[in-house]
C-alpha cells in the first residue's frame, strides 16, 4: 500500500521553464515531507524538506508548497537548467520510516 | 569520505546463494537504515538501527532477510537463499540523531542482480 501518491511519472520542460510535481499522502500523522533528487547510479539526495506548520519554504531555484487540509504538497522547479535533469522523489514520515512516492522523472531540454 | 558507503557497488549472485551487502555510515551517525529499491520505484524501508540495536525491521520482506550493526557503525545486510525478486538496489542512509524526522544520508546502493 502506497502512502504517498506522485504525479506525473515522468515531465520535460524547456530550459529556464517550471517544473511542477505533485505528492498526495492520506496518513495525517505525517509531520514531515522531504524532497530528494536521484541520478542514475547515485543513492537520493535531500533537496528541501518542509513540516507541516510551514505553507512554502524556498531555497534558490526550489520551493515546496503545502496545504495540510488538502494532504497534498508539490515541489516546483523554477529556472529549470539541464543539470536538474534527474529523478524527484517525494516522502512523508511521522518518526524515522520514510515512505516514498513512485518519483518523476524530469528532462529539461536544452 | 565524508558521505555513506556502500560496498560491493554491483553484485550478482546465483538463485540460492547467500549474500552481504556491506554499509559505512556517516562517522558519528546514530542512525542507520536500509532501503530496497525496485527499478523503477521509490525506496521501500526495510530496517532501522539505533546505535547497534535494531529497534524495527518490520520492512524486511521475509526470515531470509537478516541486518546487523554489532559495534553501531558498520551494517551489513545479509540475504539467505537469495531469489530473483530480490533483484533490486539495496540503499543504506544514516542520519546523526536518533530523533524523528532527521535528514537521512544515502549512499549510493549495492545493485543486486540474482541470476
Amino acid at each position: 500500500q502506497q502512502q504517498v501518491k506522485q504525479s506525473p511519472q515522468s515531465l520535460i520542460v524547456q530550459k529556464g521553464g517550471i517544473s511542477i510535481i505533485n505528492c498526495a499522502y492520506e496518513n495525517t500523522a505525517f509531520d514531515y515531507f522531504p524532497w530528494y533528487q536521484q541520478f542514475p547510479g547515485k543513492g537520493p539526495a535531500l533537496l528541501i524538506a518542509i513540516r507541516p506548520d510551514v505553507s512554502e519554504k524556498k531555497e534558490g531555484r526550489f520551493t515546496i508548497s503545502f496545504n495540510k487540509s488538502a494532504k497534498q504538497f508539490s515541489l516546483h522547479i523554477m529556472d529549470s537548467q539541464p543539470g536538474d535533469s534527474a529523478t524527484y522523489f517525494c516522502a512523508a514520515s511521522n518518526d524515522y520510516k520514510l515512505s516514498f512516492g513512485a518519483g518523476t522523472t524530469v528532462t529539461v531540454r536544452a | 569520505g565524508a558521505g555513506v558507503s556502500q560496498s560491493p557497488r554491483y553484485k550478482v549472485a546465483k538463485r540460492g546463494q547467500d549474500v552481504a551487502l556491506r554499509c559505512d555510515p556517516i562517522s558519528g551517525h546514530v542512525s542507520l537504515f536500509w532501503y530496497q529499491q525496485a527499478l523503477g520505484q521509490g525506496p521501500e524501508f526495510l530496517t532501522y538501527f539505533q546505535n547497534e540495536a535494531q529497534l524495527d525491521k518490520s520492512g524486511l520482506p521475509s526470515d531470509r532477510f537478516f541486518a546487523e550493526r554489532p559495534e553501531g557503525s558498520v551494517s551489513t545486510l545479509k540475504i539467505q537463499r537469495t531469489q530473483q525478486e530480490d533483484s533490486a538496489v539495496y540503499l543504506c542512509a544514516s542520519s546523526l540523531w536518533g530523533e524523528a524526522n532527521q535528514p537521512q544520508h544515502f549512499g549510493d546502493g549495492t545493485r543486486l542482480s540474482i541470476l
